[in-house]
């Protein structure tokens, strides 16, 4: 089983509500990712998780809160969001980190800001 | 890590191969050279990676120069299905060879068209 499952699939959310992205896999990785991709561009690395803890942050707001509860599940906690953080947001895993290990992807949650 | 360069866009007969180039040509000789591709609205997904050998898998092959300077992705009976977005992304091999975060670049843009 190489599946990467996200939810919810969409989600639509005003600038002051508080909501969270989820993000499970259960090929027992270690590391898991956070990208944002928006409207035709490449996705963008936000975090990456290596044994349930953050190993790199790039330089992602503070609006948007990673965690990592346990080895199969990340969350991505999102308050106060601006409509400029509208986008799909894909969580991948791998193997381990760091290292050359093959990302599996998930489907993406599409985000919409209002 | 190298930067790689891939045509903005192609098109490819349906049954036909798609021969998808790469040029890499500052690509260590610790680099990978990974590609994964992405159905619109859907995740990226990996296709295939290889160092220095030419690489076989069930969906498609990677042919790598002898100088490692380029390379070419080749699915050999596209399909309509195959219509998507692919990326050429040099990885490192070891630790202290580079980062081996994904870095997406624009890719190539392939049509199949019936």
């Amino acid at each position: 089983d190489t599946e990467v499952t996200q939810t919810p699939k969409h989600l639509v959310m005003g600038m002051t509500n508080k909501k969270s992205l989820k993000c499970e896999q259960h090929m027992g990785h270690r590391a898991m990712y956070w990208y944002k991709q928006k409207a035709k561009k490449p996705p963008e690395l936000m975090f990456v998780y290596s044994y349930e803890k953050l190993s790199i942050n790039e330089s992602v707001p503070s609006r948007f809160s990673p965690e990592c509860p346990n080895s199969s599940l990340l969350n991505l906690h999102l308050h106060a969001l601006q409509p400029e953080d509208s986008a799909l947001y894909l969580c991948a895993s791998s193997q381990d980190w760091p290292g050359p290990d093959t990302q599996y992807f998930g489907p993406g949650t599409r985000l919409t800001v209002l | 890590d190298a930067k790689t360069t891939q045509p903005p866009s192609m098109d490819c007969a349906e049954g036909r191969a798609a021969n998808l180039p790469c040029n890499h040509s500052t690509i260590s000789g610790n680099e990978y050279v990974y590609w994964y591709r992405q159905i619109h609205s859907q995740g990226p997904q990996y296709i295939i990676h290889g160092l220095k050998n030419n690489e076989t898998n069930e969906m498609a092959s990677l042919i790598i120069t002898e100088d490692r300077k380029s390379s070419t992705l080749i699915l050999p009976h596209a399909t309509l299905r195959d219509t998507a977005v692919y990326y050429c992304i040099a990885i490192p091999s070891y630790s202290g060879a580079g980062s081996y975060q994904l870095t997406f670049g624009k890719g190539t843009k392939l049509s199949v068209i019936p």
